[in-house]
This record gives structure tokens, sequence and C-alpha cells, in this order.
């Protein structure tokens, strides 16, 4: 069973960089099976998407994030990071890491549903 | 930038059917998936490309995907179903509809 699982300060200063990074464990990163993303949730709003990669293709950035995200990975360490430059308390939030199945019902495409989650980390950008 | 409106809140009776619904332009012509989140907790994919459920997901769950509007069905729902739903697409990325907060008198 894939599990993932966000690690990172809880308390980041305005203007200042905000770095997490997901563990997997389960499964590897470089799999073709599934593709991987970051998705936040400020208090008391809705999830909003950050970014999201599959295997050795293309990484997809919210655009209105796209100047201040960067996506990486650490294939030796099966892990990937978000790093958000320049934060502001507009980007406080749970932040979560997610994977989603590339493959259902014998279909193969990146439909971007998310089946696992990681359990979430409260970020607060405050000084 | 392409938007899903969703009803703030739905309110059903316990055995009636409670239905949640997105809208977006053309939304039919998109794959929806469904997302249901308790207080605390991450959310949890309940329908994928529209109707399709993944396992483990009870069958009291069903979608449906026309013209301008998607729709989560919740069959004979239980206390237990309490939660906020939340719609998504993908059009030049994840976008997430807004969310419904599901109660269950």
């Amino acid at each position: 069973q894939l599990q993932l699982q966000e690690s990172g300060p809880g308390l980041v200063k305005p203007s200042e960089t905000l770095s997490l990074t997901c563990t997997v464990s389960g499964g590897s990163i470089t799999t073709s099976s599934h593709y991987w993303g970051w998705i936040r949730q400020p208090p008391g709003k809705g999830p909003e998407w950050i970014g999201s990669f599959y295997y050795s293709e293309s990484t997809y950035y919210n655009p209105s994030l796209k100047s201040r995200v960067t996506i990486s990975v650490d294939t030796s360490r099966n892990q990937f990071s978000l790093r958000l430059s320049s934060v502001t308390a507009a980007d406080t939030a749970v932040y979560y890491c997610t994977s989603g199945l590339y493959c259902r019902d014998g279909s193969c495409y990146l439909r971007w549903s998310w089946d696992y989650w990681g359990q979430g980390t409260l970020a607060t950008v405050s000084s | 930038s392409y938007e899903l409106t969703q009803p703030v809140s739905v309110s059903v009776a316990l055995g009636q059917t409670a239905k949640i619904t997105c809208g977006g332009d053309n939304i039919g012509s998109k794959n929806v998936h469904w997302y249901q989140q308790k207080p605390g907790q991450a959310p949890v994919l309940v329908i994928y490309r529209d109707d399709s459920r993944p396992s483990g997901v009870p069958e009291r769950f069903s979608g449906s995907n026309s013209g301008n509007t998607a729709t989560l069905t919740i069959s004979r729902p239980q206390a237990g179903d309490e939660a906020d739903y939340y719609c998504q697409v993908w059009d030049s990325g994840v976008i997430f509809g807004g969310g419904t907060k599901l109660t269950v008198l």
C-alpha cells in the first residue's frame, strides 16, 4: 500500500522560502504506475493544486503560483520536494503530497485524480 | 480560467437521496472526480472519471456528468457521510470546486 508522509518546518517567515519534503513508501517514485503532486488547503477553504509530475515527463504548475514554485525529485531517497519562495500570510495552509494511479480499468492516462494523500502538514507564515 | 461552482451546503434526511452538483462550462466534456473530506482529515477520492468508484467506496456513492453539470449522488446517506465534498477536473491544471457541506438530518 502506497504511503506518503510530508515533513518540513511548520513556521516560515514572510518573504522566505517554504520547503517541504514528501517521503514515499510502499512504491517507487520512478514507477510509471503513479503520478505525483502537491496540493494545499488554507484554513477553512477548499483544496488548491500547486503542481504535479509524472515519471520522466514535464512538471506542471498552477499558473498562479508558477513563478514561485519548484518541485524536485530525489530518486535515491524516494522523495519529492516543494519549494515556494517569497511566502506571505496567504500561503498559510495545510500542505499535502499526493499520488494518483496512471492506469485504471485497463485505461492508462494522466487523469489527475488523487488516490493517495499524505496526512498533511500545516505551514504557517508569520514573523 | 476555468471555474467549478458547487452549492455551499446540502441537507438531506436519513433515508433520502443527496445530490451535490458541480457546475462548469461544458463540464460534460471533462473527467470529473469527487472527494470527501471529514474534519481534520485529508480528502478521500470517492468517484473518479465521472461515475467510477475506487475500491472500498460504498455503492451508495455514484456520479454522473452531462452538459454543464456533474452530480454526486449519495443514496440513503448515513450519519458518517456528513463531510465536505469537492469536485475536481483538469483544465490546463487541476481545478477544484469550492466545496459543499453535506448535513444528514
